[in-house]
């Protein structure tokens, strides 16, 4: 299958601090990607979808201003978060898919952690 | 709007022995659908997919059961490991829309 990388995998940070996280599809080019967020036993959240060269568009309750996104190429995205909190910490999971109808394939993951 | 799971549910399995995962789905029009396994600590990983004019689709060790009459999806893994110990989560998709993904089942292998 296709394969995404996401960079760091682990973060610590302190409070107020932001934190920009990497997904890279390496194979192909994603012109869809997705972020995600997963707390302990509890199933996939998303958070946004961006399509490249367009705004990110955001699921209800999540703070735009606060999750920054931007998908600037085909194998790019970055997640920005701003002025982190404890309550931020989660593992955050980016997904791409190449076309629409297709598969969407995970990154492995960034366990982001906020002092 | 996306599934959230609260607790998953849990099936336990006899290292060797057959398992079953099984999947409600929402939308009767949801056209394509896909398995993934996810371990601990990392991402979710693609098993197996299957399109909505077939009712089976097999690879690995791993066999897919579409019944879209009841809107049920199944992963059967053969010969389960303890490598096979994840949570497992099903996927459906709308004429290429966001993937909806299901609650997620945890699979333990016993020993």
């Amino acid at each position: 299958g296709a394969v995404v990388s996401q960079h760091p995998s682990w973060v610590i940070c302190k409070s107020g601090t932001s934190v920009k996280i990497e997904c890279r599809s390496l194979d192909f080019q994603a012109t869809t990607m997705f972020w995600y967020r997963q707390f302990p036993k509890q199933s996939l959240m998303l958070m946004a979808t961006s399509n490249e060269g367009s705004k990110a568009t955001y699921e209800q309750g999540v703070e735009k201003d606060k999750f920054l996104i931007n998908h600037a190429s085909l194998t790019l995205s970055t997640l920005t978060v701003t002025s982190a909190h404890p309550e931020d910490s989660s593992f955050y999971i980016c997904s791409a898919r190449g076309v629409a109808g297709e598969a969407q394939y995970f990154g492995p993951g960034t366990r982001l952690l906020v002092l | 709007g996306e599934s959230v799971g609260l607790h998953l549910p849990t099936l336990s399995v006899q290292e060797g022995d057959n398992s079953i995962i099984n999947c409600a789905y929402s939308n009767s029009a949801s056209d394509y659908f896909i398995w993934y396994k996810q371990e601990s600590g990392k991402g979710p990983q693609f098993i197996i997919d299957i399109r909505s004019n077939m009712d089976k689709r097999q690879g690995q060790r791993v066999t897919v059961l579409l019944n879209k009459t009841v809107k049920h999806l199944s992963l059967q893994i053969a010969a389960t490991q303890p490598g096979d110990s994840a949570v497992y989560f099903c996927a459906e998709n709308l004429l290429g829309q966001n993937f909806v993904f299901g609650p997620g089942t945890r699979l333990s292998v016993l020993p």
